[in-house]
């Protein structure tokens, strides 16, 4: 069955610290995976987008990582700002239309 | 955000009534996707339309009914409706082609759907 697993569900840090969030997936075929954050009362933002071939990316502050091998993925906030918190998602797109979404973590930053 | 555009925001109704969510997006996409996003689950794709052909249905009842009238637009007909089905309802658009890695999601705010 695909599915795609998020760790931890919840995460609250101070703000200046970093975090890292786990995304673990079992879909097959496998055609790219997705970060979105998505802010209390809005739609979710595409982040980054990872393909097979690559292992990592950066957008701004949010690196994510891509083992394709043990089919896990993480996204490291660096530097975390209040405007972080928010619920993070991890998609894994298996074809056509096909998109295999995890729950998601929640990400609180206190100053 | 005014790529892909959601109203109302927040709608309460009873079981008995008949309503219609609206989305429209801006960005020239050819794909529109409906969503169900209920608290501490994975989003639920519910329909999926591409070039205005409706190309996926995940098994939504029927009191569930999508329409889409061009590119730009995409109803969700809502009618004799179950408590349950309170949830965000999310829409989203994307360019489906042949280009890998451009089926990016942009997603609307969402309607708020509460049933009483």
């Amino acid at each position: 069955k695909n599915q795609v697993e998020q760790s931890p569900q919840s995460l609250i840090i101070l703000e200046g610290k970093n975090c890292t969030l786990q995304c673990n997936y079992t879909v097959s075929p496998f055609s790219n995976l997705r970060w979105y954050k998505q802010d209390t009362g809005r739609g979710p933002v595409s982040l980054t987008i990872m393909t097979f071939s690559e292992n990592t990316k950066s957008n701004r502050r949010y690196t994510a990582t891509l083992d394709a091998d043990t089919k896990q993925s993480s996204l490291h906030i660096t530097a975390s700002q209040l405007s972080d918190s928010a619920s993070y998602i991890c998609v894994v797109s298996s074809g056509t239309y096909k998109y295999i979404f995890g729950t998601g973590t929640r990400l609180k930053v206190l100053a | 955000e005014t790529g892909v555009t959601q109203t109302p925001r927040h709608l309460v109704m009873g079981m008995t009534n008949k309503k219609s969510l609206k989305c429209e997006q801006h960005l020239g996409h050819n794909a529109m996707y409906w969503y169900k996003q209920s608290a501490k689950k994975p989003l639920e794709l519910m329909f999926v339309y591409s070039l205005e052909e409706r190309v996926e249905n995940n098994s939504v009842p029927s009191r569930f009914s999508p329409e889409c009238p061009n590119s730009s637009h995409l109803f969700l007909h809502l009618h004799t409706l179950q408590p349950e089905d309170s949830a965000l309802y999310l829409c989203a658009s994307s360019w489906w082609g042949t280009v890998p890695g451009t089926d990016t999601q942009y997603f609307g705010p969402g309607t708020r759907l509460t049933v009483l």
